[in-house]
């Protein structure tokens, strides 16, 4: 089932300025994460944050995460046309079996970078 | 980094067909891969969970009996999509845990994607 909504479904900027967006889910999480799919293509890991982290940083990436309102945002900054992608946000909760966290994603948002 | 590379990367079929997608870790064994199908514009959603020597584990709404699923070793696991029709053509996607070699299990690894279409 979907978990959680992201918004805007689409951003259009200018090479430079900074790009957010917001993710919102339902139930309780382990981490949340945060993945860049080009058309297409598989996805590409960007940057996660566990449930008692609230912000993180990974180069021009800063991750803010508010379990209380259960919302999450993604600022990139200083925007290039090769960040243009979709960027899903998905919640991770573990599996009791083989490891590793179940996931979640979000509706998606739609960046477009335009030089 | 870990690497999950699937096989084929796209594959085109008559309906009623059946249809064998691979999911392999290359360096990293994987004791659970999830499966995921994606149709255009859309998220990802979750499939199913594979679990080697032991049966998958199916998200609700998933037919079990069309969606095939085999984790027979640690590197390895398959899903078949049996007689395939033009509603089950969409880019599914398999990933992996990373657990080994200092990686997380938080971490997963994405394999990148089949596209199908069933004519």
């Amino acid at each position: 089932s979907q978990q959680g909504e992201e918004d805007p479904q689409a951003l259009s900027i200018q090479e430079g300025e900074n790009a957010t967006m917001n993710c919102s889910y339902k139930t309780s999480i382990n981490n949340l994460q945060w993945y860049r799919q080009n058309s297409g293509r598989g996805l590409v890991h960007l940057i996660l944050i566990r449930s008692n982290e609230r912000e993180k940083h990974s180069g021009r990436l800063r991750v803010t995460l508010d379990t209380s309102k259960k919302s999450s945002s993604l600022l990139i900054t200083a925007s290039r046309a090769a960040d243009t992608a979709s960027y899903f946000c998905a919640t991770g909760s573990f599996i009791l079996t083989g490891g590793g966290n179940k996931l979640t994603f979000g509706t998606g948002t739609q960046l477009k970078v335009e030089l | 980094g870990a690497v999950v590379s699937q096989h084929p990367s796209r594959v085109i079929c008559k309906s009623g067909t059946s249809v064998k997608i691979e999911c392999r870790s290359l360096d990293f064994q994987a004791t659970t891969m999830f499966w995921y199908r994606q149709f255009p514009k859309q998220s990802l959603m979750l499939m199913a969970t594979s679990n080697e020597g032991s049966k998958a584990t199916y998200e609700q709404g998933v037919e079990k009996d069309k969606f095939l699923i085999n984790h027979a070793s640690l590197t390895l696991s398959t899903l078949t999509v049996t007689s395939a029709h033009p509603e089950d053509s969409s880019f599914y996607i398999c990933s992996a845990p990373g657990l080994a070699g200092g990686i997380g299990t938080d971490t997963q690894y994405f394999g990148p994607g089949t596209r199908l279409t069933v004519l």
